[in-house]
């Protein structure tokens, strides 16, 4: 299986833009999913595929793909965007799915 | 409405069999395109994916867990069980049951999950 590996933690002040970073060799075959997990609380989904974000989830969050890195940023973070963020893709076999390491976000 | 929910023991002592269900409602498993996975987080952890059933019965096992790990499907009842051997200390974590959609091609998501089951394993 491959790993996917991220920043353990980013800060952003209040209306800034932020990068997350996703590295993995799997993601230069398959498109990752982006989660936000708040503490005690489910992760929930809120960027996958090419350019795809679910309902509900504001558009300051987009994602891009380049080579084995996929990113999510969020444009003029807010305070509720305070959260862990994961990545998810598929493994090098395609049968397998993988979680990244995390990245905390701290907004200022 | 697509719900879940995850279903168990909260203890399980070392060398037990751990059994969880869970039960969703809004899609049906039988419908093409339709998996639900297994996903853990033990605590101040990141996610791990465990386990992966499809609307056609295909499983899919993470490779490092594959010999303790069992998934089954009950389509009549919307239930979904996993069942996880030998129970150790580090199996300790919050198991989830999510949503998978677009398993089979560039890109897979996890739309919708349950809140999820604190499982601690101790003596």
């Amino acid at each position: 299986s491959s790993e996917l590996t991220q920043d353990p933690a980013v800060s952003v002040a209040l209306g800034q833009t932020v990068r997350i970073t996703c590295q993995g060799d799997s993601l230069r075959n398959y498109y990752a999913s982006w989660y936000q997990q708040k503490p005690g609380q489910a992760p929930v989904l809120v960027f996958y595929a090419k350019n795809k974000r679910p309902s509900g989830i504001p558009d300051r969050f987009s994602g891009s793909t380049s080579g084995n890195t996929a990113s999510l940023t969020i444009t003029g973070a807010q305070a509720e965007d305070e959260a862990d963020y994961y990545c998810n893709s598929r493994d090098s076999s395609g049968d397998h799915h993988v979680f990244g390491t995390g990245t905390k976000v701290t907004v200022l | 409405q697509v719900t879940l929910r995850e279903s168990g023991p909260a203890l399980v002592k070392p060398t037990q069999t751990l059994t969880l269900t869970c039960t969703f409602s809004g899609f049906s498993l039988s419908t093409s395109g339709m998996c639900v996975s297994w996903i853990r987080q033990p605590p101040g952890k990141a996610l791990e994916w465990l386990a992966l059933i499809d609307w056609d019965d295909d499983k899919y096992y993470n490779p490092s867990l594959k010999t303790k790990l069992s998934v089954s499907k009950d389509t009549s009842k919307n239930q979904v069980v996993l069942t996880m051997t030998n129970m150790d200390p580090v199996d300790t974590a919050t198991y989830y049951c999510a949503r998978t959609m677009g398993a089979y091609g560039d890109y897979n998501f996890f739309d919708y999950w349950g809140q999820g089951t604190l499982v601690t394993v101790s003596s």
